[in-house]
């Protein structure tokens, strides 16, 4: 049984660059979510994907958007690369209308540095 | 708005003595608590939550939690402490979405666990 799965590993972008993050759900999974984590803190919510939608966003400007395919899979897009970016990006599924509080499964991130 | 407190940047702990990691939290309405534990290039790694019933929870890997709503704490504990326990540790609360089709976490900043062989 697969868990969540995030490509690539690292990357190195420099100031105003663009880049795209991916993210496989864990079998079963139909809803993704983003975290920022820098370093030395906790992820910081960014959005969350559901049936192809935005349903919930943190605060974190417009240069951050994403998308989920119809597979479930998620990309997390950066425009306008700013250093501030350079941080751990964490991909977590989860199942909707789990009112009971499942906990949402996150894969190993994406290590971003901003040159 | 919801908050979660970790008070200590950092726990030392002798191999097999008794641990504790602190944990605070600030939400409207009943709390949904989790642990979370992080190994060094790793994501985060499910520890145990509480939800409501019993207050002592019990997890993953012999932790267990005890929840105090007096106080407003979800701290981590385990009896015995291995080397192997030695990692970052997140407490996070459940933040509710109008609507509830699902929700987002909002975590602390985190616990470096050293135990010392």
């Amino acid at each position: 049984d697969a868990g969540v799965t995030q490509s690539p590993t690292h990357l190195i972008k420099t100031r105003g660059q663009q880049v795209t993050l991916r993210c496989s759900p864990k079998s079963g999974h139909d809803t993704v979510s983003w975290y920022q984590q820098a370093l030395g803190q906790g992820p910081q919510f960014i959005f969350q994907y559901y049936e192809e939608e935005e349903r919930q966003r943190g605060n974190f400007p417009d240069r951050f958007s994403g998308h989920q395919f119809p597979n479930y899979s998620s990309e997390l897009n950066v425009n306008a690369l700013l250093l501030g970016d350079s941080a751990l990006y964490l991909c977590a599924s989860s199942l909707w209308g789990q009112g009971t509080g499942q906990p949402q499964h996150f894969g190993d991130g994406t290590r971003l540095s901003i040159l | 708005a919801q908050s979660v407190a970790q008070p200590e940047d950092q726990v030392n702990v002798a191999e097999g003595n008794p641990l504790t990691v602190k944990c605070t939290y600030s939400v409207s309405g009943n709390p949904y608590l989790f642990w979370y534990v992080q190994y060094p290039n790793r994501g985060l790694q499910f520890l145990l939550k509480y939800i409501t019933g019993d207050n002592l929870v019990k997890g993953s890997y012999g932790f267990e939690a005890e929840f105090n709503k007096s106080q407003t704490s979800f701290h981590l504990k385990k009896p015995s402490a291995l080397v192997s326990d030695s990692a970052l540790y997140f407490c996070a609360v459940r933040v509710a979405y109008s609507g509830a089709g699902s929700y987002q976490l909002t975590f602390g900043k985190g616990t470096k666990l050293s135990v010392i062989p």
